[in-house]
């Protein structure tokens, strides 16, 4: 059972390049999320979805483009890199809030991280 | 959701129980207090979660005041391997989906 998985692990762009970042998760989660981390700080909340073919904002949401087209994935897209994007990336799945029993429990399960470098 | 806060770091020796705290004052009465654990800049790692009652697993024991202002997260016996960031969260349980995470309580353990 690989939980959440994230690709690249590392990656290093230049100003103005484009990426993007693969989540893949096999525990049948609707919600997915994508966080950043920058040094000394919490995460803060890029993106969301609460199911196939839906996202949603979260608190940092500019410079950045998601996408969930299959339930399993949810992809992180950056179109034209900046400096300030240097973070480490790290994405997450749960179940939907609110369903009755273990699934009310809302436990986010996260990946490894994706460390990202834009010079 | 509420805020929390914590205190920015922790010692504990080895073998002996870490007792990491969080305040979280304005929590509402529909607000869960959850914990998360980042070791060595990983992803971070659920540990435990409570609404009122003091709840205990195999990894934690956490122990609500009365008042729900505030929260203990206890190791009993901490090992290196506990060495970690430890985030306190506050959030309903339901209908919302997002964490607000703090900068969390830096623990280390002594040898």
């Amino acid at each position: 059972n690989a939980g959440v998985t994230q690709t690249p692990k590392f990656r290093v762009l230049k100003t103005g390049q484009s990426m993007t970042l693969l989540c893949a998760q096999d525990m049948n989660h609707e919600y997915m999320y994508w966080y950043r981390q920058d040094p000394g700080m919490g995460l803060r909340l890029i993106h969301y979805s609460v199911g196939e073919g839906t996202t949603a904002k979260g608190e940092v949401p500019d410079g950045y483009n998601v996408s969930r087209l299959k339930k399993q994935n949810f992809l992180l897209g950056l179109e034209s890199a900046a400096p300030s994007q240097t973070s480490v990336y790290f994405c997450a799945s749960s179940y939907a809030p609110g369903l009755a029993g273990i699934l009310a429990k809302n436990i986010q399960y996260f990946g490894a991280g994706t460390r990202l470098s834009v010079l | 959701d509420a805020k929390t806060t914590q205190p920015p770091s922790m010692d504990c020796a080895e073998g002996r129980a870490a007792n990491l705290p969080c305040n979280h004052s304005t929590i509402s009465g529909n607000e869960y207090v959850y914990w998360y654990r980042q070791i060595h800049s990983q992803g971070p790692q659920y540990i435990i979660h409570g609404l009122k009652n003091n709840e205990t697993n195999e990894m934690a024991s956490l122990i609500i005041t009365e008042d729900r202002k505030s929260s203990t997260l206890i190791l009993p016996h901490a090992t290196l391997r506990d060495t970690a960031v430890y985030y306190c969260i506050v959030r309903v349980a339901s209908g919302t989906y997002k964490y607000i995470f703090g900068t969390g309580t830096r623990l280390k353990v002594l040898a």
